[in-house]
């Protein structure tokens, strides 16, 4: 079986800093997601990936800079940190248009 | 784009209840995925519309119409506690979940 890891687990950076998070997956999937989850929300679409180079908008994005540097990576990057953006950011892979696999997540702070 | 809602937001079983969780989309989908996530863990694929896969919980889904799809969880265990989510595939938009509280 495959395993999708992302890097740091817990990330704490001070406000108005560029915070970058790290996805690999070992699937073989061309599609890749990025997701916030807050608390006692469900999840909300940042970004996701088709293939490699591939970038899609998802419902949140702004705020946000993502980057398919192949196809086991997909990095997302905070792009000026909020008090707001506490949160953890979820990590997927799957095939197109079929079940997704989830990483642990990134816990986001910022002071 | 897509809505999903969910009901409950949640609920409180006593050990060996059942209960059906209740998910509906704004625009028709014929795909439907349930998630479980235990407090701090990570989301666990329940089961995926068509080609179902049990992961040996005694729960099953089923979609109505597209538009609506149910989960029910028999027979529960405190280990079921956690929060359900599901998602259709027309947009890729979760539900906001169901809170799940068993009780021994």
């Amino acid at each position: 079986g495959g395993i999708i890891t992302q890097t740091p687990k817990f990330l704490i950076g001070q406000e108005g800093q560029k915070l970058t998070l790290k996805c690999q997956q070992n699937f073989n999937h061309d599609t890749m997601y990025w997701y916030r989850q807050d608390s006692g929300k469900g999840l909300r679409l940042i970004y996701y990936s088709i293939t490699e180079n591939d970038l899609q908008k998802g419902d949140l994005s702004e705020g946000y800079d993502a980057s398919r540097e192949k196809k086991s990576s997909f990095s997302l990057t905070v792009t000026s940190a909020q008090k707001n953006e506490m949160a953890v950011f979820l990590c997927a892979s799957s095939i197109l248009g079929a079940e997704q696999y989830f990483g642990p997540g990134t816990r986001l702070t910022v002071l | 784009g897509q809505q999903v809602q969910q009901s409950p937001a949640s609920l409180v079983l006593q050990e060996g209840e059942n209960a059906e969780l209740q998910c509906s989309f704004s625009i028709s989908t014929n795909q439907v995925q349930w998630f479980y996530q235990r407090p701090g863990g990570r989301l666990i694929g329940l089961s995926y519309i068509p080609g179902m896969k049990p992961t040996g919980k005694q729960t099953s889904s089923t979609v109505t119409k597209g538009r609506h799809s149910s989960l029910t969880i028999s027979s529960s265990q405190t280990t079921d506690s956690g929060t359900y989510f599901c998602r259709g595939n027309n947009k890729l938009t979760f539900g906001q979940g169901t809170v799940l509280s068993v009780i021994p």
